[in-house]
């Protein structure tokens, strides 16, 4: 089967300007995460989703990162305006519906942000 | 957010040497504790998922152990190989979301 896409693979931004990135899970799949990955830092969830409604959106800074996931398929992470900070890699992962016996969750190649 | 940990950071090894790493995390409400392989440019992969206390899964040179009640994993790799190189992440879940809350990972190389 078709893994989880992203692009794109790579994105050099000033600060300030907007960006976004794409996912398309694996077909089937309601659970899709976005995380971000700093260097020397390990994945760190910045929305889940189930379906197209949110799960968790805790880390997610909300006053200039937001997604969506329209009809419950692919989905867009915006970052408007970016901040230095926000140099990372953005993965997008993909899961079947919660199983008991611990479902693992498919990735994308992530997209590597510069932001200059 | 209940913090994973890995030890070592970092670490180089001869190709044919053993190698193993640690994976520590709070032990309440756990639910199940995957290990993930993350070569440069490529995909995290998936090794192993582990749900019980004192499970053990093998996958050829690889295998991993897992203790629960004290919240901790290791994992080997026996006869390091250069394309072994990567590094190794660790997540764990708990019982009350899908939420994976990932280890800092251990970078892995193997010298020829």
């Amino acid at each position: 089967e078709a893994g989880v896409a992203q692009s794109p693979r790579y994105k050099i931004i000033e600060k300030r300007q907007s960006v976004a990135f794409w996912c398309n899970p694996i077909s089937g799949h309601a659970t899709l995460y976005w995380y971000q990955q700093i260097l020397g830092q390990g994945p760190k969830l910045l929305i889940q989703f189930q379906n197209n409604g949110v799960v968790d959106d805790s880390q997610l800074p909300k006053d200039r990162f937001s997604a969506e996931r329209l009809k419950g398929v692919d989905s867009t992470l915006k970052i408007q305006p970016a901040k230095l900070e926000d140099s990372a890699v953005y993965l997008c992962a993909s899961s079947p519906l919660h199983s008991k016996w611990g479902t693992e969750a498919f990735f994308g190649q992530g997209t590597r942000l510069t932001v200059v | 957010i209940l913090n994973v940990e890995q030890s070592p950071q970092s670490l180089h090894v001869q190709e044919g040497d053993s190698t193993n790493f640690t994976c520590s995390f709070p032990s309440s409400n756990f639910y199940a504790l995957h290990w993930y392989r993350w070569e440069t440019a490529k995909s995290p992969e998936a090794l192993f998922v582990m749900t019980l206390n004192g499970d053990e899964k093998k996958k050829g040179r690889i295998s991993a152990t897992l203790n629960t009640k004290e919240g901790y994993s290791y994992l080997y790799i026996k006869g390091s190989q250069p394309e072994d190189s990567a590094t190794y992440l660790c997540a764990r879940r708990d019982n009350y979301g899908q939420n994976f809350v990932f280890g800092p990972g251990t970078r892995l190389s193997v010298l020829p």
